[in-house]
């Protein structure tokens, strides 16, 4: 069974220009959370999905970030436009659904704002 | 007080011994707690979880919760220079997972 698989891997941009990460879940897996790992940190949400509808997404900056998950499976998260603060690790993680908690990790987009 | 609570360590241990690492939090209310351990540079890998007090063991790793204390732990017997990585604890609040800082675990070979 394919993880959890996420892109780019890595991505180096100078501040105020955009970016986007890409993030494809484990088939059948119905919810989709993206975190934000800074060094020295664990995880932190940032947006969770169930299927295409967005259940939680109160810690989003909503004033530069934005996510979207279309048909219910891969998703996309952006940043416009990009801060020196916003360089840390992005994961996406999935689960089976809302009340199966086991969340399984893809490799992560580690961003770096010059 | 922080929701989940961890001591940033490094912890070492010596190979063959048992490491312990803790975990506490604040949510009276959190039914599911995890460990997941991270390598350096890695993403978090899921590798125990537990919903009832007591013990839970696979393999060399066993989890211990008392949710009157509030408190989690994982213990890894016989430990291995593989298992020198950071230990995540993961607690459920409401519908999400609050990740603890993490315990950096170093197995001295």
């Amino acid at each position: 069974e394919a993880g959890v698989v996420q892109s780019p891997r890595y991505k180096i941009i100078e501040k105020k220009q955009p970016v986007a990460f890409w993030c494809n879940p484990i088939s059948g897996h119905n919810t989709l959370y993206w975190y934000r790992q800074n060094l020295g940190q664990g995880p932190e949400l940032l947006i969770r999905y169930e299927n295409e509808e967005a259940v939680d997404d109160s810690q989003l900056p909503k004033d530069r970030f934005s996510a979207e998950r279309l048909k219910g499976v891969d998703s996309t998260l952006k940043i416009q436009p990009a801060e020196l603060g916003d360089s840390a690790v992005y994961l996406c993680a999935s689960s089976l659904d809302l009340r199966r908690y086991e969340q399984y990790f893809g490799p992560g987009t580690r961003l770096t704002v010059t | 007080q922080k929701e989940v609570e961890q001591n940033s360590g490094p912890l070492s241990v010596p190979e063959g011994a048992i490491a312990s690492l803790n975990c506490t939090y604040s949510d009276r209310g959190s039914q599911s707690f995890f460990w997941y351990r991270q390598y350096s540079g890695k993403s978090p890998e899921l590798i125990m979880s537990i919903y009832s007090n007591g013990d839970k063991e696979d393999g060399r790793f066993t989890a211990q919760l008392n949710k009157a204390s509030q408190y989690v732990s994982l213990l890894i017997r016989d430990s291995q220079p593989s298992d020198s990585a950071t230990y995540l604890c993961a607690v459920n609040r409401d519908d999400k997972i609050i990740f603890g800082k993490g315990t950096r675990l170093h197995i001295l070979p």
